[in-house]
């Protein structure tokens, strides 16, 4: 069955990065686009961006373009992405979601990284 | 590229039937038939439910249906169980440049 498994909830200061990984398993790797969407506190679910993993190819949404940056290692079928220049704004669960279909809308859905941004 | 409009509540009856609208213009929800609803009960991530405006994966229940008209997406969920109190979202494609925009929520409440 498709699973994502991410990594652990991470702890950052202002102005820092963050990486978090989504290994993916049960499907073959390169044959689906992976999303990242994020959601605060209380709030409602932010598309961020998407990655091809065969090509490397990737989108983002405007509002995060220069901060953040979506990579992947085939060899070990685990999509990465990494956040730059944090805020406290920030603060959120981090989901990666692999695609579905031919237009590549979220269907599986990793865990979950929550990653608060405090000083 | 604004989100998608949802009520940001609805209720019901254990046994009645709902609908959840979800609205957005003539660049997305107007424009493609991807549209997709999620369930995401407190604390989980979220859940396909619909996805291609009216299609289920496996393992949905047929009391989740979908449909559009326009600019406006709506999920309709019939003999409403205790379960499905959730919030719900919906997503559109809108276009190349931002691929996908979520509606605010909508939380379900079973009375």
């Amino acid at each position: 069955q498709v699973q994502l498994v991410q990594s652990g909830a991470e702890v950052k200061k202002p102005g820092a990065s963050v990486k978090v990984s989504c290994k993916a398993s049960g499907y073959t790797f390169t044959s689906y686009d992976i999303n990242w969407v994020r959601q605060a506190t209380g709030q409602g679910l932010e598309w961020m961006g998407w990655m091809n993993p065969n090509s490397g190819n990737t989108g983002y949404a405007q509002k995060f373009q220069g901060r953040v940056t979506m990579t992947r290692n085939t060899s070990i079928s685990t999509a990465y992405m990494e956040l730059s220049s944090l805020r406290s704004e920030d603060t959120a669960v981090y989901y990666c979601a692999r695609g579905g279909g031919y237009s590549g809308y979220p269907h599986y859905w990793g865990q979950g990284t929550l990653v608060t941004v405090s000083s | 590229q604004s989100a998608l409009t949802q009520p940001a509540s609805v209720s019901g009856s254990p046994g009645q039937s709902i609908t959840i609208s979800c609205t957005g213009t003539s660049s997305d929800v107007g424009s493609y038939n991807l549209v997709s609803w999620y369930q995401q009960h407190p604390g989980k991530a979220p859940k396909l439910m619909i996805y291609e405006v009216s299609k289920r994966p496996s393992g949905v229940s047929n009391r989740f249906s979908g449909s559009k008209s326009g600019n406006t997406a709506s999920l309709t969920i019939s003999g409403l169980q205790a379960e499905d109190e959730a919030d719900y979202y919906c997503c559109s494609y809108a276009g190349s440049s931002t691929l996908w925009v979520f509606g605010g929520g909508t939380k379900l409440t079973v009375l």
